[in-house]
């Protein structure tokens, strides 16, 4: 079985442009997770979904982050008029079950896009 | 706030050495704890967690951890490191849904 997937695995940007990066969960996963990981730290929440459902937006830094997940399988995280402290690499994961307190379910993380804005 | 803690940046130790990676977390009631391990160019790959129970938690390639909960702690343990163990190490607290990292810490492997 397949695990995460995750593309482009780079990607260089000018300031300014817009970028999309793609995530593959596992087949099946319910609930999905971007992270993102800034040189020389760990990763920090982005947002959840719960099948199509964005249920946690919180970690979004700015309004120019925005993410969708359609059809409840591949997710897109989109930035637009990207800047350079969006340089960092984004992290996807997956997770079979839905998320929350009681939950034991793993996530499962894909390779990450390393994103550089020049 | 609620938090994990890896309080060393960087360990460097020799092969077949024991290992030990430092965590501490505040978080309220008793968390969801993980260690992560993050090869070069590398997604992040799950070693153990503890969610319950018993306290010394047996993980993947030789990996082993311990809840202390007077201590705050989850210290993760290797009593014979490898070469290959080189990589970056992650704490990590669920106290809900979404993960909450640590800073990491650096394992370097000399011979």
């Amino acid at each position: 079985g397949a695990g995460v997937s995750q593309s482009p695995r780079y990607k260089v940007a000018k300031r300014g442009q817009d970028v999309a990066l793609r995530c593959d969960p596992i087949s099946g996963h319910v609930s999905l997770f971007w992270y993102q990981q800034a040189l020389g730290q760990g990763p920090e929440f982005l947002t959840y979904f719960q099948n199509e459902a964005q249920l946690d937006k919180s970690g979004l830094p700015s309004d120019r982050f925005f993410a969708e997940r359609p059809e409840g399988s591949v997710s897109t995280l989109k930035i637009q008029r990207t800047q350079q402290e969006d340089s960092a690499v984004y992290l996807c994961a997956s997770q079979i079950g839905t998320s929350g307190r009681e939950g034991t379910d793993t996530q499962y993380f894909g390779p990450g896009t390393r994103l550089t804005v020049l | 706030a609620q938090s994990v803690t890896q309080p060393d940046i960087h360990i460097t130790v020799s092969e077949g050495a024991s290992l030990e990676l430092r965590c501490n977390y505040s978080y309220g009631a008793t968390p969801y704890l993980f260690w992560y391990v993050q090869s070069p160019g590398q997604g992040l790959q799950l070693l153990l967690k503890y969610f319950s129970g018993d306290t010394l938690v047996q993980g993947i390639k030789g990996f082993e951890a311990e809840f202390k909960r007077s201590q705050s702690s989850f210290n993760l343990r290797k009593p014979s490191v490898h070469w290959s163990d080189a990589a970056e190490y992650f704490c990590a607290g669920r106290p809900w849904g979404k993960l909450q990292f640590g800073a990491g810490t650096q394992v370097v492997v000399t011979p």
